[in-house]
């Protein structure tokens, strides 16, 4: 079973506080995934990875960034967190290539809220 | 602009009837189309996927119906089950692993 876990499940935070969130995969997937739920917005990619030290912009990338030190791990950055970034944050991971369906695995999400 | 559209953001349906979601896309280029079912706290989970080059795609309960022609796929769950309350993502891929999602659809299936 694929599992991703993210190191918070609910998390509160200050304005201007740097904030990490964490999120590990353990079927040694080469993609990983960055998203933010958001009422009435659905799943919106801030950021994405396709192998360790490689990332990619995604829709909304302002105001985070995102580190892939190991195949595992995908850590999501606030530099400086602001109250439009509260939101369920999800991490994902998939196998690549093509011929598959790009089936990706969620992690259970951080509910981050900014005070 | 959002290249996959979901509209009736809620949908009631009694146990034991069907509930059909919709979604519509804009880009030709997208060739697998996937299912996602999310409960309140927790992640988003794979329910269903269909090939660009089918047309019907059958899993238990659940069928996607896909019309490569009018851009147009649904979701078919026959019969409905108070489980199956949940919010509804529809997801296109472009050929590189990313996926494209919809907002979401509520289901509320009421006993």
């Amino acid at each position: 079973d694929v599992k991703v876990t993210q190191s918070s499940r609910y998390l509160v935070k200050r304005t201007g506080e740097k904030v990490f969130l964490e999120c590990v995969q353990d079927m040694d997937h080469e993609n990983m995934f960055w998203y933010r739920q958001d009422p009435g917005l659905g799943l919106r990619l801030i950021y994405f990875s396709y192998d360790v030290k490689m990332k990619e912009k995604g829709d909304i990338p302002e105001g985070y960034s995102v580190s892939r030190e190991k195949k595992e791990r995908f850590s999501l950055i606030l530099e400086s967190a602001s109250t439009n970034q509260t939101s369920m944050y999800l991490c994902a991971s998939s196998l690549p290539g093509q011929g598959k369906i790009g089936e990706q695995f969620f992690g259970p999400g951080t509910r981050l809220t900014v005070l | 602009d959002q290249q996959v559209k979901q509209n009736s953001p809620s949908l009631s349906v009694q146990e034991g009837r069907i509930s059909i979601l919709n979604c519509d896309y804009t880009n030709s280029m997208f060739d697998y189309f996937l299912w996602y079912k999310k409960y309140p706290a927790e992640g988003p989970t794979f329910l269903i996927s269909i090939s660009s080059i089918k047309d019907k795609n059958e899993d238990g309960r659940f069928t996607v119906f896909l019309n490569k022609s009018a851009k147009h796929l649904s979701l078919h769950i026959v019969p409905s089950q108070p489980g199956d309350s949940a919010v509804y993502f529809c997801a296109a891929r472009e050929g590189n692993n990313r996926l494209a999602f919809g907002k979401g659809n509520q289901v509320v299936v009421i006993p």
